[in-house]
């Protein structure tokens, strides 16, 4: 079975400092994907950044990198220069491939509340 | 280029009446992913729709149902609502095919049931 675990349920960082955020994952599949997702309080689901399973190299957008080690079968976060916009949920999520070689569903960890300090 | 579109943003129920929700995905996607988010049980995938036709589905009762049309919007209806239906329901859009590929919610439906 897949699952994601994200063992930090509340984190804090101060404004300007860089954050890791800690996600694992398992799965049997060969082929998956990785996400990282932001929800404000308003509710939205902000996509941040995907990693494939075969990509050799980090994923990163802007402030955003994801420390990906396939071996340990982590997906850690990374945000550098934090801002008080930041301050959100932050959900880590997996997506495997069905059988007949489609995607399937995300399945989401239970998500890391971040508050970024002045 | 648009972002996903989910109406109505709010929505508030009886018991026992039905209810739709609509997504419109991004441009060019042909996957719509349906999930519930609860606070007690996180976010719990419902149903993905693919050209049309239901490809997957989660662990909900059959009162969740959906269905998918030919420009890819799809719909997803609850009939005879219990208050345990009270959740954000997000859409997620992707481009569906046999790669993997991101993927990108709207801002989700609240559904309050009183």
């Amino acid at each position: 079975a897949q699952k994601i675990t994200q063992t930090q349920p509340g984190m804090f960082v101060q404004e300007k400092e860089a954050v890791t955020l800690d996600c694992t994952y398992d799965t049997s599949d060969q082929s998956y994907g990785l996400f990282w997702y932001k929800q404000p309080s308003s509710g939205e689901m902000i996509f941040l950044i995907y990693q494939g399973s075969y990509d050799e190299q980090n994923a990163t957008e802007g402030r955003y990198s994801l420390n990906f080690q396939k071996a340990r079968k982590s997906a850690n976060l990374v945000i550098s220069a934090s801002q008080l916009g930041d301050s959100a949920m932050y959900f880590c999520a997996m997506r495997g491939m069905n059988y007949g070689g489609s995607q399937g569903n995300l399945i989401f960890g239970k998500g890391t509340k971040l508050s970024v300090k002045p | 280029k648009a972002g996903v579109t989910q109406t109505p943003r709010y929505l508030i129920k009886t018991r026992g009446q039905q209810v739709t929700l609509s997504c419109s995905p991004i441009s060019g996607h042909r996957s719509v992913s349906w999930y519930q988010q609860t606070p007690g049980q996180g976010l719990q995938f419902l149903f993905e729709y693919f050209s049309e036709t239901q490809r997957n589905k989660g662990n909900f009762p059959g009162r969740f149902s959906g269905r998918q049309f030919s420009n890819s919007r799809s719909e997803m209806n609850v009939s005879t609502l219990e208050l345990g239906d009270s959740a954000l329901y997000l859409c997620a859009s992707s481009l569906g095919g046999i790669a993997n590929t991101e993927a990108f919610f709207g801002q989700g439906t609240r559904l309050t049931v009183v």
